[in-house]
């Protein structure tokens, strides 16, 4: 089955930097989401994207559905320790009422000290 | 708040043997579905349902069967363990009614490792 490519795989980052990950497809995609997922627990959605060329915020997070519809992108800015975990893109395909979601490979997010 | 409930969060298990891992949410979903999780493969589908009884095979379903007897639980299984099958499993569910979002609440996961 397809995979999504997130990149990058790992950051190892400062406290207060701005990060940027992204999420590439060969497929086109109808909605875009963005998982985190805390040590120990499952993921949980932060942002929706439904159209393309959509930038949607939450708080200090900022994420564009490509226009292309092949890809998104996800930036958090002034990171903060509870920014640490790993974050998954998603895609979905509406195809007659098709709900399945294709996620990407992930990226770890490490704060260093 | 809304829950999706993992029976066990850590097994241990030898190959060759049947392994159950159960699932139950309490949001009346009717879209349930089971991941594995691996570093560096993020999450695979293995089989997910959109109702009672029914099931649909996902991208990696070779050694997997699942059972939906209940609307609320679906359960996946592992006719003979092998050590490829160490991994986190992630079950979710996900809602059909409107607005559909196409947001998933995952469980907290349950960690195979299978010797």
């Amino acid at each position: 089955g397809q995979q999504l490519n997130q990149s990058p795989q790992s950051m190892f980052i400062q406290e207060g930097e701005d990060v940027s990950m992204n999420c590439t497809s060969s497929s086109i995609f109808n909605t875009w989401l963005w998982y985190k997922q805390d040590p120990g627990e499952g993921p949980v959605l932060l942002i929706a994207l439904y159209k393309a060329g959509e930038l949607t915020s939450n708080g200090r997070l900022t994420a564009q559905f490509g226009i292309t519809r092949k890809d998104s992108f996800l930036n958090i800015s002034a990171s903060i320790p509870s920014d640490v975990g790993i974050y998954f893109c998603a895609g979905q395909r509406r195809d007659f009422g098709n709900e399945k979601l294709t996620f990407g490979t992930g990226t770890r997010l490490t704060i260093i000290p | 708040d809304v829950k999706v409930t993992q029976s066990s969060r850590y097994l241990v298990k030898r190959t060759g043997e049947k392994v159950f891992l159960e699932c139950v949410q309490d949001m009346d979903h009717e879209n349930m579905f089971w991941y594995r999780q691996d570093p560096g493969l993020g999450l695979r589908l293995i089989y997910f349902s959109y109702d009672v009884k029914m099931k649909e095979k996902g991208d990696i379903p070779e050694g997997y069967s699942v059972s939906r007897e209940k609307k609320e639980r679906f359960s996946l299984i592992l006719e003979s363990a092998s050590t490829n099958q160490t991994s986190m499993y992630l079950c979710a569910s996900s809602s059909s009614g409107l607005p559909n979002t196409g947001e998933l609440f995952f469980g907290e996961g349950s960690r195979l490792t299978v010797l």
